[in-house]
């Protein structure tokens, strides 16, 4: 199995601060490596996709990067609307599997 | 407009059997690979396994083989999850989702979840 370790699991940064998460697989991934948000009480929704595309209606203050085993998501500048806790997954093998998640709040 | 509606709410105790449903629409439902996902309280997200309705192909992760059935009802375009036997670590929100179809692999489409409680 792929395990998926995110840093770090919780972050408080004021508005307008730039964020960044990380994401380290236990082997390399190819290319299917994914972002979601879930905003309290909400069911997740997807940010970015194949690591660095930005899915579809998704502001471009979010954006992704990295390969191999080292990934990274980015805030550009921190609204209030973005406070939500935020997943990595691997899609690249079964059994799919999320990282343990970042909470991201306001300073 | 595609979506993944879920069933309600569920109470249920140790031992008893469940299944909870989410029917697809606005898509063509067997041609879409449909997964579950579990949220125990206060935790992250855990895959729990994913069918493809068009022949039924299933793969579960390694936790829930054996614990849990996913299958579909193509007529009605909805995908179960069952239990035979719950267990009060059953105890989660489920989410049903959708996976892209092509070259991108990730879940683009989610259901509003499905509470599960399991207490005697």
């Amino acid at each position: 199995d792929i395990q998926m370790t995110q840093s770090p699991s919780s972050l408080s940064s004021s508005i307008g601060d730039r964020v960044t998460i990380t994401c380290q697989a236990s082997q390399v991934i190819t290319k299917y490596l994914n972002w979601y948000q879930q905003k309290p009480g909400k069911a997740p929704k997807v940010l970015i996709y194949d690591a660095s595309n930005l899915e579809r209606g998704v502001p471009s203050r979010f954006s992704g990067g990295g390969s191999g085993t080292n990934f990274t998501f980015s805030i550009s500048s921190l609204q209030p609307e973005d406070v939500a806790t935020y997943y990595c997954q691997q899609f690249d093998e079964f059994p799919l599997t999320f990282g343990g998640g970042t909470k991201v709040e306001i300073k | 407009e595609v979506q993944l509606v879920q069933s309600g709410a569920e109470v249920k105790k140790p031992g008893q059997s469940l299944n909870i449903s989410c029917k697809g629409s606005g898509y063509s439902f067997t041609k879409y690979w449909i997964g579950w996902v579990r949220q125990m309280p206060g935790k992250g997200l855990e895959w729990m396994g994913i069918i493809y309705p068009d022949d039924s192909d299933t793969r579960y992760s390694p936790s829930c083989q054996g614990q849990v059935t996913i299958s579909v009802d193509k007529s009605t375009t909805t995908a179960y999850l069952l239990w035979s036997s719950l267990k009060a670590s059953d105890t989660a929100i489920y989410y049903c989702v959708r996976r892209t179809w092509g070259a991108h692999y990730y879940f683009d489409y989610w259901g509003q979840g499905t509470l599960v409680t399991v207490s005697s």
